[in-house]
């Protein structure tokens, strides 16, 4: 599988702040690509997702900006919150061919401080 | 209307015996797809499952890994000799029609192997 790369692997932000978190892949055949969120002892849970026909998508505090001629996306977490601590994950995907799995980069821990 | 169930939570096994993972999907999923997280790594792909299927098995290593979803009962992602390398996160992920829309991630199972 093409790799996702993500960074930074750990971030620390204050209350109220911008968390930026940056992604880049290689397989231009993704056309779908998510952001998961995961607490400690729990699994990933689909936080918002693009697809690469837009350059941002807003909803709520998290924004996904996409950039597909530099094949990189980023979320941007508005007025972060110590409730935002968490893992994030990108991810990419795309249709056809034989695996319908997503593949994801290795995380960035964020924590905010209050 | 119960998410995707696994268990057991946390898996202790000694090394060359046998770690046997369930998964029951959400209510009218009827794909499966099973990923392993190591620590400070992020999710990798094992396998997609349909009913009585497998659709994709490339993350699967060659030996000793094993998986199913039977008609009737739970997708079992079965690992046989167990050693330490092993020892990881295993979530099951579920969705109605693929990937594309995003998967419901169980709560894991944690593996250690002594």
């Amino acid at each position: 599988q093409q790799q996702v790369k993500q960074s930074p692997q750990s971030l620390i932000v204050q209350k109220g702040g911008i968390s930026i978190i940056n992604c880049a892949y290689e397989n231009t055949a993704f056309d779908y690509f998510p952001w998961y969120q995961q607490f400690p002892g729990k699994g990933p849970a689909l936080l918002i997702a693009i697809r690469p026909d837009v350059s941002e998508k807003k909803e709520g505090r998290f924004t996904i900006s996409f950039n597909k001629s530099a094949k990189q996306f980023s979320l941007h977490i508005m007025d972060s919150q110590p409730g935002d601590s968490a893992t994030y994950f990108c991810a990419g995907t795309y249709s056809g061919g034989g695996a319908d799995g997503l593949t994801f980069g290795k995380g960035t821990h964020l924590i905010i401080q209050p | 209307n119960a998410g995707v169930m696994q268990n057991p939570r946390h898996l202790v096994r000694r090394r060359g015996q046998e770690a046997r993972l369930r998964c029951s999907p959400m209510k009218g999923h009827s794909h499966v797809y099973w990923y392993r997280q190591l620590p400070e790594e992020g999710l990798k792909f094992m396998v997609y499952l349909q009913k009585e299927n497998i659709i994709d098995e490339s993350g699967m290593p060659k030996e000793r890994f094993s998986a199913e979803f039977p008609k009737e009962g739970p997708s079992i992602l079965r690992i046989q000799q167990v050693v330490r390398g092993d020892s990881a996160a295993y979530f099951c992920a579920s969705s109605v029609t693929g990937a594309r829309y995003g998967y419901t991630f169980g709560s894991g199972t944690r593996l250690t192997v002594v």
